[in-house]
């Protein structure tokens, strides 16, 4: 089955830049999309077709590709930030929706 | 407001059936596809299912294949899950999701609900 292969955890320093990556095999043109979950609420879409933020998300938020990994720079991080991320894509020949493991970003 | 509700969530034993709701309101639920999505607990996100505005295009993901069937009632306003002969695995909070396009292939989660918790347990 496809796989997303994220790190399991971020630290990053209080105004600091976070980078979370996500390892995505094949990619060629898939959008790949990220979402934020902090602890106990549903998850937020931040980041979609690898580059696009929806209405509301704040600009420290930004995606990019490059090779097979996908990318989920966060700027100036505030405490605000720490949450689970998780990247997703389609996979066409499985015809289903596949999520990545999951990175906890901490703030210190 | 823009919102996905969901409900019908409980503690069933294993085998047993169980069919959540998610209620909507906002946005034109009948020109958007939807989708379930869980969480076990402490675990990562699963797709399980989509269905597309008209009901005509189904998909489930291979672990709930067979047990699990999705539907609509554009009139209602609402996405359904029926769950048959669950098991202890099918333990997590589910939620409904709207795709924020009609093209699967680039499609987003962009609408969420507040998820509905599922335990199977004897």
């Amino acid at each position: 089955s496809y796989e997303l292969t994220q790190p399991l955890s971020v630290s990053v320093a209080l105004g600091q830049t976070a980078r979370i990556t996500c390892e995505v095999n094949n990619i060629g043109n898939k959008n790949v999309h990220w979402y934020q979950q902090k602890s106990g609420q549903a998850p937020v879409l931040v980041i979609y077709r690898s580059y696009d933020r929806p209405s509301g998300i704040p600009e420290r938020f930004s995606g990019s590709i490059s090779g097979n990994t996908a990318t989920l720079t966060l700027t100036r991080a505030q405490a605000g930030d720490e949450a689970d991320y998780y990247c997703q894509v389609w996979d066409s020949s499985a015809t289903s929706y596949v999520f990545g493991t999951g990175t906890k970003v901490t703030v210190l | 407001q823009v919102q996905l509700v969901e409900s019908g969530g409980a503690l069933v034993k294993p085998g047993g059936s169980l069919r959540l709701s998610c209620a909507a309101s906002g946005f034109r639920f009948s020109d958007s596809y939807m989708s379930w999505i869980r969480q076990a607990p402490g675990k990562g996100l699963e797709w399980l299912s989509y269905i597309s505005y008209s009901s005509s295009s189904i998909y489930y993901a291979d672990s709930v294949r067979g047990r699990f069937t999705i539907s609509r009632d554009n009139a209602e306003t609402s996405l359904y899950l029926q769950m048959n002969n669950l098991r202890a695995e099918d333990s997590a909070v589910y939620y409904c999701a709207r795709h924020h396009t009609v093209t699967s292939g680039v499609a987003a989660f962009d609408i969420w609900g507040q998820g509905t918790m599922v335990t199977v347990s004897p």
